[in-house]
C-alpha cells in the first residue's frame, strides 16, 4: 500500500532555531497537507498545497509541494515553546474515495 | 463553531470484551471518517462515511470492527471482541462536501487499552 517516510523521526533544538523536516513517498499525491498533534488532542491542520512546485506560508511556516509530487517539506523559523508537537505530513491519494494516508511523524521538542 | 466531539475518552478492557465508541461530527458536514492512531504512528483510516453511506472500508478488519452512521450525522465504532493489537486513539473527522473535502477536522480521539 501506499506509505509516506516522514524524517528526521524526532528533532530537539533550541528556542529561535528554525526546523525543517520531510516527506518522501513512493507513489504520486495530488494533494499535500501537514498536520500538528498536541498530546491528547487530535491532529490540526496547518498548511494544505494543492499544486507541484506550490510553496505556500501561513505565519513562521511555509511548506513546499515538490516538483515530482511525491515529496514535500515544512520549515518552521524562529520556534516558540508553543510549536512543541508531533508534525504529520500527509497526502491525499488519486481518484476514487479520496484517502489521506498519513506519515509516521516527526516529534519536535524545544529547550527554552 | 463546535468541534468534533467524541466519547469516551478514555477506555480500559480487557481482550475478548466488546467496545463503541461514540463520534458527532461538525454540523453539515457530509463526510465522517474513523481513523486508528498506534502509539508512535499516524492515523490510519478505518472507515469514511458520505452521508449515511459507506465509500471505503477497506482497512477495515470487519471480523471484529464494525461502524455505522444512522441518519447521516452521528457514529459509532465497535470492536467485538478486542484483542490486545486495538490498543490505540481512534480518532473520528468530518469534513464539509464540495471541493475543500480533502479539509478534515479532527475530534479529539478515544484512547483504547486492552489488557
Amino acid at each position: 500500500g501506499q506509505q509516506l517516510n516522514q524524517s528526521p523521526q524526532s528533532m530537539f533544538i533550541q528556542e529561535g532555531e528554525d526546523v525543517s523536516m520531510n516527506c518522501t513517498s513512493s507513489s504520486i499525491f495530488n494533494t499535500w497537507l501537514w498536520y500538528k498533534q498536541d498530546p491528547g488532542e487530535g491532529p490540526v491542520l496547518l498548511i494544505a498545497l494543492y499544486k507541484a512546485g506550490e510553496l505556500t506560508s501561513n505565519g513562521r511556516l511555509t511548506a513546499q509541494f515538490g516538483i515530482t509530487r511525491k515529496d514535500s517539506f515544512l520549515n518552521i523559523s524562529a520556534s516558540i515553546p508553543s510549536d512543541v508537537g508531533i508534525y504529520f505530513c500527509a497526502g491525499l491519494s488519486l481518484g476514487g474515495a479520496q484517502k489521506l494516508v498519513f506519515g509516521q511523524g516527526t516529534r519536535l521538542t524545544i529547550n527554552p | 463553531e463546535a468541534g468534533v466531539a467524541q466519547s469516551p475518552r478514555y477506555k480500559i478492557i480487557e481482550k475478548r470484551q466488546s467496545v463503541a465508541f461514540w463520534c458527532n461530527p461538525i454540523s453539515g458536514h457530509a463526510t465522517l471518517y474513523w481513523y486508528q492512531q498506534i502509539l508512535g504512528q499516524g492515523p490510519k483510516l478505518l472507515i469514511q462515511f458520505q452521508n449515511n453511506g459507506v465509500v471505503d472500508d477497506s482497512q477495515l478488519p470487519k471480523d471484529r470492527f464494525s461502524a455505522e452512521r444512522l441518519k447521516g450525522v452521528d457514529s459509532t465504532l465497535k470492536i467485538q471482541p478486542a484483542k490486545l493489537e486495538d490498543s490505540a486513539v481512534y480518532l473520528c473527522a468530518s469534513s464539509p462536501q464540495g471541493p475543500q473535502t480533502d479539509t478534515q477536522y479532527f475530534g479529539p480521539g478515544t484512547r483504547l487499552t486492552v489488557l
